[in-house]
């Protein structure tokens, strides 16, 4: 599986923008790109996957380069229930296995 | 959208005593079911995939006699940590992949599994 590379922590602070980086220098072409997330204690929750073109949905969008080598994963207005542990994954086809990565601990100040 | 549910939320329980967790999909049926432990502060790590009618496929590392999964039905997959002990104390997630038109994996809330 082609491994993803994120940040450890971000901070942001509430009601701004937040972009959460993701290098996947060796995806394939049929490598889909997923978020997830998970708050402390809880099972991962989707946020938003794409393949080439960028994603919008009511919880965030997906912006992929071009050359589908990176992504970013932007929230519009964080708030403090978005404090969690972000995940980037890239999966192979539909239904393939998950492999989570260490993850981007996103932290949100009032 | 689709949801797993899974059973106990947490458990206590002594060394060697076996413990069953559950997952069922609620709405859909699922076919497939991943299975992860996650320990504190670390990310989730994919320990065997379930099939419906089919043996689980295990990760490398991981004992199969020790982890016993079960997906008796499309809608319901289990796993049972046989002979527990204290290193098996962990947060246990299971995943559905997506079907009937969701997109994403669905998740079950987690086992958080104490042995002592």
């Amino acid at each position: 599986d082609a491994k993803t590379t994120q940040p450890n922590s971000m901070e942001s602070n509430e009601e701004e923008p937040v972009h959460l980086p993701c290098n996947h220098s060796t995806i394939s072409g049929t490598d889909y790109i997923h978020w997830y997330r998970q708050l402390p204690s809880q099972g991962p929750e989707y946020v938003i996957h794409g393949l080439t073109s960028n994603v919008n949905n009511r919880m965030a969008s997906l912006a992929i380069a071009e050359d589908r080598k990176s992504s970013t994963l932007i929230l519009h207005r964080a708030t403090l229930r978005d404090a969690a542990v972000y995940y980037c994954i890239l999966i192979y086809g539909q239904g393939g296995k998950l492999i989570f990565g260490q993850g981007t601990e996103l932290s949100v100040k009032p | 959208g689709a949801v797993v549910s899974q059973h106990p939320s947490w458990v206590i329980c002594k060394s060697g005593t076996s413990v069953k967790i559950e997952c069922r999909s609620l709405d859909f049926q699922a076919t497939t079911m991943f299975w992860y432990r996650q320990f504190p502060k670390q990310s989730l790590m994919l320990m065997a995939t379930s099939n419906e009618g089919s043996k689980a496929t295990y990760e490398q590392g991981v004992e199969k006699d020790k982890f016993l999964i079960n997906h008796a039905s499309l809608t319901l997959s289990t796993l049972t940590v046989t002979s527990a002990h204290p290193e098996d104390s962990s947060f246990y997630i299971c995943s559905a992949p997506p079907g009937g038109g969701w997109a994403g994996y669905t998740f079950g809330s987690g086992t958080r599994l104490t042995v002592v």
